[in-house]
């Protein structure tokens, strides 16, 4: 059972471009929702984080728009570099021991030149 | 710089065998988690520990177990190894207190291939 349901599996822009990655989830008790980048040979590192009281989240180049009442959010990565290619996951968590974060299946962007 | 350390990047092993992966980290973090990836799965749970010798199944536990005697350490243990526990292995830790505002800091993670 997949609680986080991340879209697309893969994505290809070109430099400049604005990828747009697409999470849901179905659990109401999540409350934290983070995405993290990795890059090939390297764990996971958290890239921005929202709480639902907020619909929007900016840092630097990086936007995560959030919809409670649909139970979806997005990463949106303004002009995109060579250097943003990676893969992206969507996570939540909810309250409560070790607050352990579910993820989504990750999607792996290139940004071309 | 940080943090979390997985004790070998690369490992073969053979079915059956009783396998150990380490994970230590220097932060002092509350929480451990042991995570499996896997290609088109993402990042799945396997165990999670949120102190000293106390563990929680994750969502996928069956195979393994999890020893946690140190703050800093918690090892993932593949009791008899088999060729479907091949996989990409991220340890992670976290401080304690929800939601977690630093996030996760995972390791560089372990890849395991079991012949």
């Amino acid at each position: 059972q997949q609680q986080v349901k991340q879209s697309p599996q893969s994505l290809i822009v070109q430099k400049g471009g604005i990828p747009i990655i697409n999470c849901a989830y179905e659990n109401t008790a999540f409350d934290y929702f983070p995405w993290y980048q990795q890059f090939p040979g390297k764990g996971p590192a958290l890239l921005i984080a929202i709480r639902p009281d907020v619909s929007e989240k900016k840092e630097g180049r990086f936007t995560i728009s959030f919809n409670k009442s649909a139970k979806q959010f997005s990463l949106h990565i303004m002009d995109s570099q060579p250097g943003d290619s990676a893969t992206y996951f969507c996570a939540a968590s909810s309250a409560g021991t070790a607050s352990k974060l579910t993820f989504g299946t990750g999607t792996r962007l290139q940004v071309t030149l | 710089d940080v943090k979390v350390t997985q004790s070998s990047r690369y490992l073969v092993k053979r079915t059956g065998e009783k396998v150990f992966l380490e994970c230590v980290q220097d932060m002092d973090h509350e929480n451990m988690f042991w995570y499996r990836q896997d290609p088109g799965l993402g990042l799945r749970l396997i165990y999670f520990s949120y102190d000293v010798k106390m563990k929680e199944k994750g969502d996928i536990p069956e195979g393994y177990s999890v020893s946690r005697e140190k703050k800093e350490r918690f090892s993932l243990i593949l009791e008899s190894a088999s060729t479907n526990q091949t996989s990409m292995y991220l340890c992670a830790s976290g401080a304690q207190g929800a939601p977690p505002l630093r996030g996760y800091t995972f390791g560089s993670g372990t890849r395991l291939t079991v012949v």
